[in-house]
């Protein structure tokens, strides 16, 4: 099993839907849990951490499971410019990150 | 915010030259920083964690004598690839953790360097 785990999609949907991505991570031991957004060809921008009791930051919202080892993000009304690369990460050992290889997510008009 | 520089941005270099990478933390300071690459549509690999005055620590399968690590202050860390190939043409990016922070949250990440190797 990957270390951490996502659908690479694309998925592609309209302005002003909700969307939702997964992710499994295998090292039941990890602590800290992150979403960061990749646009092409730039660097990784933390969107968000991941709290066990679930948190919400305006249209985004993360949930986590652990007895699952699982990991959500919710968009809603999406935007044009929320079309990037959304990788799901999960603290490795040392203070280490480990990256999923990220969902693909194209909002069109 | 946390700001991380790297330099240079963009580097083309014949096959067999070496090639320097800067990581610098401009507004903080970083006992660790950390080394990844990415190839086309693949995730962020981490090859090694670089720690201010002591040796940095390689993940399994990246050869430390190809990938010199430097982290000689606590705002730079410097990455050397050592006699470069074609399929060492990856796009290089460091990320670094505060000092005070809580280990594991908070890497603030490079913009990251594309080396192409002809």
């Amino acid at each position: 099993r990957k270390e951490v785990e996502q659908d690479p999609g694309p998925f592609n949907v309209p302005e002003g839907a909700t969307v939702a991505f997964n992710c499994t991570y295998s090292n039941s031991a990890s602590q800290s849990f992150f979403w960061y957004r990749q646009d092409c060809r730039k660097e990784p921008k933390l969107l968000m951490s991941v709290y066990s009791s679930g948190n919400e930051d305006g249209r985004f919202t993360a949930q986590l499971n652990r007895a699952s080892q699982y990991i959500s993000l919710l968009i809603r009304d999406s935007k044009l410019s929320d079309s990037a690369t959304y990788l799901c990460v999960v603290n490795g050992r040392y203070s280490t990150l480990t990256f999923g290889k990220g969902t693909m997510l194209l909002v069109s008009p | 915010g946390a700001v991380v520089s790297q330099h240079p941005s963009r580097v083309i270099c014949k096959s067999g030259t070496s090639v320097k990478i800067e990581c610098r933390s401009l507004d903080f300071q970083a006992t660790t920083m950390f080394w990844y690459r990415q190839f086309p549509k693949k995730s962020l690999m981490l090859m090694a964690t670089s720690n201010e005055g002591s040796k940095a620590t390689y993940e399994q399968g990246v050869e430390k004598d190809k990938f010199l690590i430097n982290h000689a202050s606590l705002t730079l860390s410097t990455l050397t690839v050592t006699s470069a190939h074609p399929e060492d043409s990856s796009f290089y990016i460091c990320s670094a953790t505060p000092s005070s922070g809580r280990s594991g949250d908070e890497q603030f990440f490079g913009p990251g360097t594309r080396l192409t190797v002809l």
